[in-house]
């Protein structure tokens, strides 16, 4: 069945340094959806990306959709303490609506 | 800005012994999922509900779970009889465009129920 796969799974970093998070699945996704959940929080929508290359920017966050719509990215420009969370990705299963979400990366910033 | 509601918040049980939760999705939302979340991992879909019709309950493990929407508008979950297994957060969430729209829909989460089995 379909998997989503998200690298790395842990990530410290320093205050003002950049994050990456990667997700990758193992078919063609319709679209994918970034989640961020605070410690102790539940997930909340951050954005959705529907088209091939497709690349969003939300302030100091850019997400990308592969050209292949196979993987996707998420990037954090100078990290802020208030970053810190999990980010999960998650597509459509291919056989209809039902979201996989990916292991989640979780971010520690250092002040 | 409405939110989805989840009670209760927090449940300790025995093993053996049965458990509900209850959720409240945001007003004129059509679609409510229940999710499990185990530590360190992601949200796993237990069942999804369009209206009061169960569209997706594959992943449900119905010899102990079971889930209502009654009236296509509040939702209960029930484990019984619950296993250590089952310590987990439970999260729903609902989302206002039909759960069938290739997946396209914002999901909005409640608060969860952390659930630990003694």
């Amino acid at each position: 069945g379909q998997q989503v796969m998200q690298i790395p799974q842990y990530q410290h970093v320093q205050e003002g340094e950049d994050f990456t998070t990667y997700c990758n699945s193992s078919t063609t996704l319709s679209n994918i959806q970034w989640y961020k959940q605070r410690p102790g929080g539940h997930p909340v929508f951050l954005i959705q990306l529907v088209k091939s290359g497709e690349v969003k920017k939300q302030k100091r966050l850019t997400f990308q959709f592969g050209e292949a719509k196979k993987n996707s990215s998420l990037h954090i420009t100078a990290t802020q303490t208030t970053d810190v969370g999990t980010y999960f990705c998650a597509g459509p299963r291919s056989s209809g609506s039902r979201l996989t979400f990916g292991e989640g990366t979780q971010l520690t910033v250092n002040p | 800005e409405a939110e989805v509601a989840q009670s209760p918040r927090y449940k300790i049980t025995e093993k053996s012994q049965a458990v509900a939760f209850w959720c409240d999705p945001i007003s004129g939302h059509a679609t409510l999922y229940w999710y499990r979340q185990i530590l360190g991992q992601g949200p796993e879909l237990l069942v999804q509900f369009q209206d009061e019709s169960v569209v997706d309950d594959s992943q449900l493990p119905k010899d102990r779970f079971s889930a209502e929407r009654l009236k296509g508008v509040d939702s209960t979950l029930k484990i019984q009889p619950a296993e250590l297994g089952d310590s987990a957060m439970y999260l729903c969430a609902s989302s206002f465009l039909p759960g069938l729209a290739g997946g396209r829909e914002t999901q909005y989460f409640g608060p969860g129920t952390r659930l630990l089995v003694l």
